[in-house]
């Protein structure tokens, strides 16, 4: 079974400019969330899309904007970049449950942006 | 929302040593996983763990959900387990809440 995939694995942008990343979770998998890695601040999530709806946003300002098509592929986009945005992007998926029994979350390979 | 708290932050082993690496966490926490990030940056799944124990070849885990703990143990280091480790709770939000990490190094 095919992993989390995320595109592009590497970006370089210049302040200013808008950026747009993509994730595809596992077959079967309707949830998936997005966080940001960077030294200063650690692993924080940023959003959380299930059946199409975001269910959770994160502390980040409106630049940061996501949503989630029909077939559970998500992408998430960021505006008016800033050089403070230059971080690791990871993608997670898992199938949920209520019950909590199918909540493990798997994460890509990331995506590492870069603003100039 | 709660917090996650990992020890040590840093760690320094011989090659063939054990090591125990804890995670604190402040409140319930449902779906607390432990992770292994590779050095290009993915976190690999090491244990989906809520409660109790399990085993994976020389690691094993361990949580006590009632003492709001869990334990991940490291037996016959070898240099290809250095990088960094984190555990993860889900919160009732369905926000993975991420601990600071344990930074390993294992020397040959």
């Amino acid at each position: 079974k095919a992993g989390v995939t995320q595109t592009p694995r590497y970006l370089i942008k210049t302040r200013g400019q808008q950026v747009t990343l993509s994730c595809s979770p596992i077959s079967g998998h309707r949830s998936v969330s997005w966080y940001q890695q960077t030294p200063g601040q650690g692993l924080q999530f940023l959003f959380e899309y299930f059946s199409e709806t975001q269910r959770n946003k994160g502390n980040f300002p409106g630049r940061f904007s996501g949503r989630q098509f029909s077939n559970s592929r998500s992408e998430m986009n960021v505006s008016t970049l800033e050089l403070g945005d230059s971080a690791l992007y990871l993608c997670a998926s898992s199938r949920w449950s209520r019950s909590g029994g199918n909540n493990e979350q798997f994460f890509g390979p990331g995506t590492r942006l870069t603003v100039l | 929302g709660i917090q996650v708290e990992q020890s040590p932050p840093d760690l320094i082993l011989q090659e063939g040593a054990n090591s125990t690496l804890r995670c604190n966490f402040s409140d319930s926490v449902n779906n607390l996983q432990w992770f292994h990030q590779n050095p290009w940056g993915q976190l690999i799944n090491l244990f989906y763990i809520p409660s109790g124990t399990k085993q994976n070849g020389r690691l094993s885990a361990t949580t006590v959900a009632t003492e709001r703990y869990s334990l991940l143990y490291i037996s016959s280091s070898q240099t290809t387990d250095s990088g960094v480790y984190f555990c993860a709770g889900l919160d009732s939000s369905y926000k993975l809440i991420f601990g600071s990490g344990t930074r390993l190094l294992v020397r040959p």
